[in-house]
């Protein structure tokens, strides 16, 4: 089985600064890793996956995120934070094959809020 | 293509009654997914279909829930009779293996179930 942990549940920022959101996971088989965003009153918006190759992997808005297989964590980062970046955001795992392939395990979900 | 479509998008209910919630998946899609949102529980997978077979409902919290998959192009989770503590937003997902795997998931935006 896999888990998700997303160490910060708030993260205030202000416009244009840097931002980092932390996710850790666990798993005793290979994994794929995802970012997905949720703007208020929506569905959950794929922002970059994980699957192989280069563990730097860069997304759509500005984000990208680094896979650290020893430190099992997959965290994401934007060197310059827009009001618009103002959401929830989920990291998520899924086996990388076999039977429960497709099944995507979520963490609990980090506020990012971006202050003018 | 019109995303994943889901019905209704907002439902009040009274305790005891049945609902039934629906999804359209992107077409061409192969994997279905239901989902549970909550503040207290973040994101719960349900359960999942692949070619519309359930290969996963271990999610699924307790009898009174049931999803089906009749088609490639439509799905329901019904829940009878429903409780206040279903009362949650509910998101459909789909993905593909064809041609070859994306393993993005594409989510539907939602039906924010309320059980008084």
């Amino acid at each position: 089985a896999q888990s998700v942990t997303q160490l910060d549940s708030q993260v205030p920022v202000f416009e244009e600064a840097p931002v980092e959101l932390r996710c850790n996971y666990s798993s005793s088989v290979s994994v794929y890793l995802f970012w997905y965003v949720q703007y208020p009153n929506q569905g959950l918006q794929l922002l970059l996956k994980y699957l192989s190759g280069s563990t730097l992997v860069k997304g759509i808005n500005g984000f990208e995120a680094e896979f650290n297989k020893s430190q099992t964590s997959f965290h994401l980062r934007k060197p310059s934070v827009h009001i618009s970046d103002t959401a929830e955001y989920f990291c998520a795992v899924t086996p990388a094959g076999g039977t429960s392939y497709g099944k995507l395990t979520f963490g609990q979900g980090t506020i990012l809020t971006v202050h003018p | 293509d019109a995303g994943v479509i889901q019905s209704p998008r907002h439902e009040v209910t009274e305790m005891g009654q049945e609902v039934t919630l629906r999804c359209k998946p992107i077409s061409g899609h192969d994997y279905l997914f239901w989902y549970r949102q909550t503040m207290m529980r973040g994101l719960e997978l349900l359960i999942y279909f692949n070619n519309n077979v359930p290969i996963d409902d271990s999610g699924m919290p307790e009898d009174r829930f049931s999803a089906k998959m009749p088609n490639a192009s439509f799905s329901t989770l019904k829940i009878q009779p429903s409780e206040p503590r279903d009362s949650a937003v509910y998101f459909c997902a789909s993905s593909t293996t064809r041609p070859r795997s994306t393993d993005t998931q594409y989510f539907g935006p939602g039906t924010r179930l309320t059980v008084l």
